[in-house]
């Protein structure tokens, strides 16, 4: 099992650019949440995907944008880059609530570092 | 969802017993506790979640007190990989399963 798994690992971006970020779930799971970190701050959350509709979205400007296909896969987009989106992108998959156990946790990626200059 | 609040920072020694502690005062009935794990550069990765009074896995142990307002992440011997950011979340069974950060606490384990 390859565990959540996103591409790329770096990207490098001009300000007013335009960047797509991808995951893949872990094995099973359906539903996939996407987090902003900053250095030195805990991952915030932007919003998450389930059965390809944005079921939650937290405190981000409509710049970001995300979709998830039927295969649970989802890609973050964010439009017109700011200096101050250089952060890490972290995907987390899960399974959604109704299907899932008590002990069952979210699964992190390895995360992809933006660099917006 | 009830916030959390945890030291930002510790320091400890090879082969001490680490106990970090979280409060969660508005923590909802139907709220689990859940702890997580996160080096430089990575994603944050699951340590443990329990309900109530105390649950133990192969890395650590969790203590969680009768009226569940605040939790304790034990980790036994630590050693210097265990320097690391530790998240203490409050997390609803029910509804939308969205695990929210705050700053966590800075371990850092020394020789």
């Amino acid at each position: 099992d390859a565990g959540v798994t996103q591409s790329p690992t770096h990207l490098i971006k001009t300000r007013g650019q335009q960047v797509t970020l991808r995951c893949s779930p872990k094995s099973g799971h359906d539903t996939v949440s996407w987090y902003q970190q900053a250095l030195g701050q805990g991952p915030q959350f932007i919003f998450q995907y389930y059965e390809e509709e944005e079921r939650q979205r937290g405190n981000f400007p409509d710049r970001f944008s995300g979709h998830q296909f039927p295969n649970y896969s989802s890609e973050l987009n964010v439009n017109a880059l700011l200096l101050g989106d250089s952060a890490l992108y972290l995907c987390a998959s899960s399974l959604e609530p109704g299907h899932r156990q008590h002990d069952t946790e979210a699964f992190f990626g390895q995360g992809t570092r933006l660099t917006v200059v | 969802l009830a916030k959390t609040t945890q030291p930002i920072s510790m320091d400890s020694y090879e082969g001490q017993e680490v106990n970090i502690t979280c409060s969660h005062n508005n923590i909802a009935t139907n709220d689990y506790i859940t702890w997580y794990q996160q080096f430089p550069s990575q994603g944050p990765r699951f340590i443990i979640q329990g309900y109530k009074t105390k649950v133990t896995n192969e890395v650590a142990s969790l203590f969680i007190p009768a009226d569940r307002k605040s939790s304790t992440l034990s980790l036994p011997r630590v050693s210097l990989s265990d320097t690391a950011v530790y998240y203490c979340l409050v997390e609803g069974e029910g509804g939308s399963y969205i695990p929210t950060f705050g700053r966590g606490t800075s371990l850092i384990v020394h020789p």
